[in-house]
C-alpha cells in the first residue's frame, strides 16, 4: 500500500513570499497526485490534479510539479487567504483507492 | 454545476450505526465515483470508499472493510454511507465528494458536500 509523507508538518512564511510544500510517495505513483487546500470549517478545495494541472478557477500563483515519488506544491506571492492546511492525495485505478497525505499547515510568520 | 447536499448532524451511542446521505443536483451523477471521506477533529483526511451509482459496485478502504456499506439510488441521485459498530474515535466530519471526471479512480475531487458531523458518545 502506498504511503504519502508531507513535509514540513508546519511551514511559517511571510505574506508576499513563496512557500514550497513537499509530498513524497513510498513508491512511484507516476503523476497520479492531487493537491488540496483546506480552511477551518470548510471542505477541502482541489488545487492541482495530475501533479501539475491547476483545477478550475485556481490562481496561477499555485503550481504543482513532480512525478514518480517526489512532488512539490509551490505558492508564490502568498496572500492572506492562502494560509491554510494543504493535503496531497494519490488516486489509483488499480487497486481502486485514494490515499491522502497527513497535511502541511501553512501559517503566517 | 453539480452540488452535493448531505444529511444533517448525528449523535450516536457506541456500538450503534449511522447512515449519512449525499444527494446530487444539477448535473451528471450516475457515471462518477461518489466517494466518502472523513476527518476526525484536528486530523487529516481518510478515504472510506466509493461507488459508481450506475453500476452499484462499491469499493472500500481496507481499514473500513466489514464496517462500512455504501449504496446508491440512481433514480434519486443519492448515495448513502452506513458505518456500523461505532466507536468514540469514529467522531468526525464525513464528506461525500465527486472527482473531476467519470474516469475510474483517475482524478482528484473537485466537488464536495458540506460535511456531516457524526458524534459518537455514551
Amino acid at each position: 500500500e502506498i504511503v504519502l509523507t508531507q513535509s514540513p508538518a508546519t511551514l511559517s512564511v511571510s505574506p508576499g513570499e513563496s512557500a514550497t510544500l513537499s509530498c513524497r510517495a513510498s513508491q512511484s505513483i507516476r503523476s497520479d497526485l492531487a493537491w488540496y487546500q483546506q480552511k477551518p470549517g470548510q471542505a477541502p478545495r482541489l488545487l492541482i490534479n495530475g501533479a501539475s494541472t491547476r483545477a478550475t478557477n485556481i490562481p496561477a500563483r499555485f503550481s504543482g510539479s513532480g512525478a514518480g515519488t517526489e512532488f512539490t506544491l509551490t505558492i508564490s506571492s502568498l496572500q492572506s487567504e492562502d494560509f491554510a492546511v494543504y493535503f496531497c492525495q494519490h488516486y489509483s485505478s488499480w487497486p481502486p483507492m485514494y490515499t491522502f497525505g497527513p497535511g502541511t499547515k501553512l501559517e503566517s510568520k | 454545476q453539480v452540488q452535493l447536499v448531505q444529511s444533517g448532524a448525528e449523535v450516536k451511542k457506541p456500538g450503534s450505526s449511522v447512515k449519512v446521505s449525499c444527494k446530487a443536483s444539477g448535473g451528471t451523477f450516475s457515471t462518477y465515483v461518489i466517494n466518502w471521506v472523513r476527518q476526525a477533529p484536528g486530523q487529516g483526511l481518510e478515504w472510506m470508499g466509493g461507488i459508481i451509482p450506475k453500476f452499484n459496485t462499491p469499493k472500500y478502504a481496507q481499514m473500513f472493510q466489514g464496517r462500512v456499506t455504501i449504496t446508491a439510488e440512481d433514480s434519486t441521485s443519492t448515495v448513502e454511507m452506513e458505518l456500523s459498530s461505532l466507536r468514540p474515535d469514529d467522531t468526525a466530519v464525513y464528506y461525500c465528494a465527486r472527482p473531476i471526471s467519470a474516469s475510474y479512480f483517475n482524478d482528484g475531487f473537485d466537488i464536495w458536500g458540506q460535511g456531516t458531523l457524526v458524534t459518537v458518545s455514551s
